[in-house]
């Protein structure tokens, strides 16, 4: 087994602000993956890394930047936070040519 | 496009009684697809429920079964006797694998089901 943490779980930030998720797993998973969700609706992906110091955007990446800095840490940053933005940000991994992702806890974004 | 539809919510059942959650998916660039049951219990993070991924065969976690039916492109949820537990906010997700061995999910909306006693 393994577990997904991440950091922070409440993040509170002002509108235009450059903002930084963190994403831990200790699954030895290949893939990881940030996606967003907002109130009432399914998870939209925003960028993927398929390995160490990879990056693929994906259908949300706009306004996000991500980093792999080992294969264990994937960290998402807003780059100017808009207050329609408001999410809970999900990051998950998997095994390479797997399809079935785990998951961590989420972080809430407020933009005040 | 690729895209998966699902039971619109709020959904209310009582104790005891029967559940299906509709999900139908749209698989028009994906040549295998694995199809998922996601959930999400109150104040926890989003789990694995069930997954089939190949068609024609059936799934089954917890008591609840989908089927995953190639022609109608279908993949519902069902339970036979529901508890006041399953309540929880229940996300079907279709599955395709990327260039470079990568898997990317596209999830319905999600169905929040309240079951009461």
């Amino acid at each position: 087994g393994g577990i997904i943490t991440q950091t922070p779980k409440f993040l509170i930030g002002q509108e235009g602000q450059k903002l930084t998720l963190k994403c831990q797993q200790n699954f030895n998973h290949d893939t990881m993956y940030w996606y967003r969700q907002d109130s009432g609706k399914g998870l939209r992906l925003i960028y993927y890394s398929i390995t160490e110091n990879d990056l693929q955007k994906g259908d949300l990446s706009e306004g996000y930047d991500a980093s792999r800095e080992k294969k264990s840490s994937f960290s998402l940053t807003v780059t100017s936070a808009q207050k329609n933005e408001m999410a809970v940000f999900l990051c998950a991994s998997s095994r390479q040519n797997y399809a079935e992702q785990f998951f961590g806890p989420g972080t809430r974004l407020t933009v005040l | 496009g690729d895209s998966v539809t699902q039971t619109e919510g709020p959904v209310t059942v009582s104790e005891s009684e029967s559940l299906i959650i509709n999900c139908t998916y749209s698989a028009t660039s994906i040549a295998y697809p694995n199809l998922f049951w996601y959930v999400r219990y109150p104040g926890e993070g989003l789990q694995l429920l069930l997954k089939v991924i190949t068609a024609g065969q059936k799934g089954s976690s917890r008591g609840f079964e989908a089927t995953y039916n190639k022609e109608t492109t279908s993949f519902h949820l069902q339970k036979a006797s529901v508890q006041e537990s399953d309540s929880a906010v229940y996300y079907c997700a279709l599955g395709a694998r990327n260039q470079g061995g990568s898997a990317k999910l596209i999830f319905g909306e999600g169905t929040k089901l309240t079951v009461s006693s």
